[in-house]
């Protein structure tokens, strides 16, 4: 049981490039979000899922792009990289009925953006 | 809209000390979670409490929430060096997800 894995660990984009954070676990968990951690203003909802095919924005969406066509999988896509997105992402999932409202993160992905 | 407070944002405490973190959040919620991060990690689950005065306990570590006041407390007891991390809350969205609204976070040092 590998939990709540994420790729890749680092990665440096140079300004307008795309690239795709993938996220999976496999806890068969219908919930999965994505976070981003800036210094000092703890972690804010990008995005998140409550099962396959059901996506919906978060706090701060802008500049992102998800889907989720699998249980276990939810790629974050970033569609034109600017400098304002460097950060550290975490992928989180949990159920999301039931008694145990358990969120489980990723180890993360640290973003550099130039 | 959901928002949360914590404070201190900083907290740098003696061993053998007891000191107290609160969050504050500002509308009905029925799940209430802390996490600890260690520098370049990810979060690690502490606690969550989901009913008006749940208290969990794990160790130096207590938390109990008042939900008719809006506010959870993080309890050190005799702290030790071990401990320093930042520790952060957040409240469940509500509804039928998940979603989390995360304080700023406390930074807390524990000096011997």
């Amino acid at each position: 049981n590998a939990g709540v894995t994420q790729t890749p660990k680092f990665q440096v984009l140079k300004t307008g490039q795309s690239m795709t954070l993938q996220c999976a676990q496999d806890m068969n968990h219908e919930y999965m979000s994505w976070y981003r951690q800036d210094p000092g203003m703890g972690l804010r909802l990008i995005h998140y899922s409550v099962g396959a095919g059901i996506t919906d924005q978060g706090e701060v969406p802008n500049g992102y792009n998800v889907s989720r066509s699998t249980t276990e999988d939810f790629p974050l896509r970033l569609l034109s990289a600017a400098p304002s997105q460097t950060s550290v992402y975490f992928c989180a999932s949990s159920y999301s009925s039931g008694t145990s409202y358990e969120q489980y993160f990723g180890p993360g992905t640290r973003l550099t953006v130039t | 809209e959901l928002k949360v407070e914590q404070n201190p944002l900083f907290l740098s405490m003696q061993e053998g000390k007891n000191y107290t973190i609160y969050c504050n959040y500002s509308t009905t919620s029925d799940r209430l979670y802390w996490y600890r991060q260690d520098p370049g990690k990810s979060l690690e689950s502490l606690f969550v409490l989901l009913s008006n005065g749940a208290v969990k306990q794990e160790g130096r570590l207590m938390a109990s929430l008042d939900t008719k006041a809006r506010l959870s407390t993080l309890h050190i007891t005799a702290a030790v060096h071990d401990l320093s991390a930042t520790y952060f809350c957040a409240v469940g969205g509500g509804g039928a997800t998940n979603k989390l609204i995360f304080g700023t976070g406390t930074l807390l040092a524990v000096q011997p």
